[in-house]
């Protein structure tokens, strides 16, 4: 089977510009996960999706950050604006049961 | 709130030597243990898991893991590692209702061939 999609695999931009970034998890996995992943930490979740309804966004930064899953399936994270600590790899994750993750967007903010 | 502690970040080892890599965790209620590996390059893979039962639990590639309740650890093993076992890995929680992961910082293994 497909495994999680992910867009862009890198992308550089200066700080206080935005980006987005896209996932396409696993055909009927209806819960889908952001994590955020420092360089030299494990990840961290953003936000939880079950379905396109939002489980947990506790650790989300809302005045930056912003996701959505329109019609439950492919999903977006949005920055808007960047700051230099935001840059990490954002991975995206899919399960039914277990989650399995994608390749990943290494974002670097200059 | 949950949280993960690995106590090694960067283990050297030769091929053949045997592994343990440690993993605690803070948790009062039920929860689901996983390791995950990242070879160079790769997505994060799921290793192994434990959810119930018995706690010990064997996964890919030779790799076992024993959930020890009284320490709140559950270390991972291997007798003899490879060269190809060169990798990050992370130990993670999941707590049941939630179900999403809490993930250590990872311990960074190198093998020398």
């Amino acid at each position: 089977e497909a495994g999680v999609a992910q867009s862009p695999r890198y992308k550089i931009i200066e700080k206080r510009q935005s980006v987005a970034f896209w996932c396409n998890p696993i055909s009927g996995h209806a819960t889908l996960y952001w994590y955020q992943q420092i360089l030299g930490q494990g990840p961290k979740l953003l936000i939880q999706f079950q379905n396109n309804g939002v489980v947990d966004d506790s650790q989300l930064p809302k005045d930056r950050f912003s996701a959505e899953r329109l019609k439950g399936v492919d999903s977006t994270l949005k920055i808007q604006p960047a700051k230099l600590e935001d840059s990490a790899v954002y991975l995206c994750a899919s399960s039914l049961y277990e989650q399995y993750f994608g390749p990943g967007t290494r974002l670097t903010v200059t | 709130a949950q949280s993960v502690s690995q106590h090694n970040h960067h283990v050297i080892l030769s091929e053949a030597a045997s592994l343990e890599l440690g993993c605690n965790y803070s948790y009062g209620g039920t929860v689901n243990l996983f390791w995950y590996v990242q070879y160079p390059g790769q997505h994060l893979q799921l290793l192994l898991k434990y959810f119930s039962g018995d706690p010990l639990v064997k996964g890919i590639k030779g790799f076992e893991a024993e959930f020890i309740k009284s320490k709140f650890s559950f270390n991972l093993r291997k007798p003899s590692v490879q060269w190809s076992d060169t990798a990050e890995y992370f130990c993670a929680v999941m707590d049941t209702g939630r179900r999403a992961l809490t993930f250590g910082s990872g311990t960074r293994l190198q093998v020398q061939p």
